[in-house]
């Protein structure tokens, strides 16, 4: 079993839809939790780190069920520039993060 | 103010040539990182420095040496390149290691090996 996964999709959804996505760890010991969003040939760059009473921002909402080791996150309204690969990433104490392979969210009008 | 930056952005060369890559960060951070990320788009951890010293060396083949002169510095120098070292490779920085702390990357360096 891989130790991070993700669905690769593509996800395709008009703008405006709601959109989720979730990632499963398999490290029980896994404490931090994060989302990256990677335009093509970029960056990764840091979207929201994800609490354990689960977080909100704008339209992004991130979730957290260590009891299934799943990360979630939700994106409401989709927009346009929206469109990217959506990386989870989780590390344990003393260890770099190790990111899953990423989901492709294309939204379209 | 470009917070983390490596330099070249792009690197074509040949099999069997050594060269380097320079990354900096001006975040102040302790804690730098080297990941690859390949044709699949996976990108794996390769080294992590933690005011100069090295604290995760995943298994990378000893072609690839780090190297921190300082904490806002770490370089990435490969000998003996092989095709197979086609890839982007990000340096990061985060505050500290040791987990809980996002990780800021710089814009890659694309590596083609002819």
């Amino acid at each position: 079993r891989k130790e991070v996964e993700q669905d690769p999709g593509p996800f395709n959804v008009p703008e405006g839809a709601t959109v989720a996505f979730n990632c499963t760890y398999s490290n029980s010991a896994s404490q931090s939790f994060f989302w990256y969003r990677q335009d093509c040939r970029k960056e990764p760059k840091l979207l929201m780190s994800v609490y354990s009473s689960g977080n909100e921002d704008g339209r992004f909402t991130a979730q957290l069920n260590r009891a299934s080791q799943y990360i979630s996150l939700l994106i409401r309204d989709s927009k346009l520039s929206d469109s990217a690969t959506y990386l989870c990433a989780v590390n344990q104490a003393g260890t770099a993060l190790i990111f899953g392979k990423g989901t492709t969210l294309s939204v379209s009008s | 103010d470009t917070a983390v930056s490596q330099t070249p952005k792009y690197l074509v060369t040949q099999m069997g040539n050594d060269k380097s890559i320079k990354c900096e960060q001006n975040l102040g951070h302790d804690t730098m990182y080297w990941y690859k990320q390949d044709s699949k788009k996976f990108l794996k951890i390769m080294f992590s420095y933690n005011n100069k010293e090295l604290i995760i060396n995943e298994t990378v083949p000893n072609r690839f040496s780090p190297k921190s002169p300082d904490k806002a510095h770490l370089n990435l120098h490969i000998n003996s390149l092989e095709l197979g070292d086609s890839a982007v490779y990000f340096c990061a920085s985060s505050q500290f290691g040791g987990g809980g702390q996002p990780q800021h990357f710089g814009d890659g360096t694309r590596l083609s090996i002819l």
